[in-house]
């Protein structure tokens, strides 16, 4: 079975700094996909940013980017220019290629200090 | 417009009661989803149905039950409410095609039930 695993319960990041979420997965498969979810304290959960595993090219969604290391099974997520707007609760998760559901880590909860 | 809604938002209730959670879509989808977030913000899936029809169906008590009238619908029983079905449940939608990265999964707005 899939698993996704955060590691940092909580960070920390100063306004307009930078801020990089740790996620590892585990599987056996070679193509899937891997999500970055937001939840602010409004619970609505946000699509952040996506990676599908056979693209090379780490995706970017303006300030936000991911680090992909497919063969360490390594996921994180990089915030540029941190905003106040941004802290949330920070869930990576993952789908197989052609299945339906998403396996979601622990979460991250990610405060921003003014 | 809202694109994935469910009613209620909150629901407390005694324990022992039978309630319903109501989802509805408007974004055309074909796939349905029901997720519980426990107390921990740990979130699973429960349940999916794509075009009216159970594709998953994890491990969860047969207290539980969904049920989906139609493609936009998909609604969520619960009988005999115990003190550990507490938590947040929420409702997702997408699209299904050949698999790809763009069958993003819609959330809902969840809603919080407590049980007493």
């Amino acid at each position: 079975a899939q698993t996704v695993t955060q590691s940092q319960p909580e960070m920390s990041v100063q306004e307009a700094e930078t801020v990089t979420l740790s996620c590892t997965y585990d599987t056996s498969e070679s193509d899937y996909y891997l999500f970055w979810y937001k939840q602010p304290p409004s619970r609505q959960m946000i699509l952040v940013i996506r990676q599908e595993a056979y693209k090379q090219q780490n995706a970017t969604e303006n300030r936000f980017s991911v680090n992909f290391q497919k063969a360490a099974k390594s996921f994180s997520l990089k915030i540029s220019d941190s905003q106040l707007g941004d802290a949330a609760m920070y869930f990576c998760a993952y789908r197989t290629l052609m299945g339906w559901k998403l396996v979601f880590g622990a979460g991250t909860i990610l405060r921003v200090k003014s | 417009d809202t694109a994935v809604s469910q009613t209620p938002k909150y629901l407390v209730t005694q324990m022992g009661n039978d309630k319903s959670i109501k989802c509805e879509q408007n974004l055309g989808h074909d796939t349905m989803y029901w997720y519980k977030q426990d107390s921990k913000k740990f979130l699973k899936i429960m349940f999916s149905y794509n075009n009216k029809e159970l594709i998953i169906n994890e491990t969860v008590p047969n207290r539980f039950s969904p049920k989906s009238p139609d493609k936009a619908h998909l609604n969520l029983h619960i009988n005999s409410l115990e003190l550990g079905d507490s938590a947040v449940y929420f409702c997702a939608s997408s699209r299904r095609t050949s698999g790809g990265a763009r069958d993003e999964q819609f959330f809902g707005p969840g809603t919080r039930l407590t049980v007493l």
